[in-house]
């Protein structure tokens, strides 16, 4: 089954853009995968759905400041304009056949 | 509109059972496959069990197999998990979640409910 890794951490300042990696393990370089964002105390919110191809299909009421990405292996989740509501988790998420993955999360300082 | 809501947390000692149940609104259920997700305090996500939209195939992650079973009632718009033989490694947020891709078991989870606090504790 794919491995997700992610940074653990970030930040950036309020206005600029920050662009999160997400990467798949050897052998899963054409998966899709999904990001997630986590608000503190909050549950976790869809933002949008990234094929290998970058192409990306995102969540309801997702503001055009965030878009995807991919190379190869890699699969990017990029913020622009930051706003202080975007200090958070983002988390990745895969499959295989019959198996649910997520990485470990990276946490967002602005 | 479209929402999730779970129910059923709440304390539950170690070696014991509890249900938690998951009500849907506002889309298809009986079309879509649904998963539960957990997270301990403090730490990441962690996938628990699908089920897929007419309640045949399960899959369940490693650390919960044989112990918990996922199944659903068309009927009632509602997806359970029964948690059997609980530990304290089960504490944490149990989140209902969706995924509306067609006839799909596993891809994009796509609609989160807020989630219900399971403890295990004596």
């Amino acid at each position: 089954q794919p491995v997700l890794t992610q940074s653990p951490s970030a930040s950036a300042s309020l206005g600029a853009s920050v662009k999160f990696t997400c990467t798949l393990s050897t052998g899963h370089s054409s998966h899709a995968i999904a990001w997630h964002q986590q608000q503190p105390e909050k549950g976790p919110r869809f933002l949008m759905r990234l094929d290998s191809d970058g192409s990306h299909t995102k969540g309801d009421g997702i503001p055009d400041r965030f878009s995807g990405s991919s190379s190869g292996s890699e699969r990017y989740l990029t913020i622009s304009s930051l706003q202080s509501e975007d200090e958070a988790f983002y988390y990745c998420q895969t499959w295989g056949t019959d198996v649910v993955v997520f990485g470990g999360g990276t946490k967002l300082t602005v | 509109q479209v929402q999730l809501v779970e129910s059923g947390g709440g304390v539950v000692q170690p070696g014991r059972s509890l249900r938690l149940s998951c009500a849907a609104s506002g889309f298809t259920f009986s079309h879509s496959a649904m998963h539960w997700v957990r997270q301990a305090p403090g730490k990441g996500l962690e996938w628990v069990a699908v089920i897929s939209y007419n309640g045949v195939d399960k899959y369940y992650g490693d650390s919960v197999k044989g112990r918990f079973t996922i199944s659903r009632d068309n009927s009632k718009n509602t997806v359970y998990l029964d948690i059997h033989s609980a530990r304290g490694e089960d504490t944490a947020i149990y989140y209902c979640v969706s995924l509306t891709a067609p006839a799909a078991i596993v891809d994009a989870l796509d609609l989160w409910g807020p989630g219900t606090l399971v403890t295990v504790s004596s």
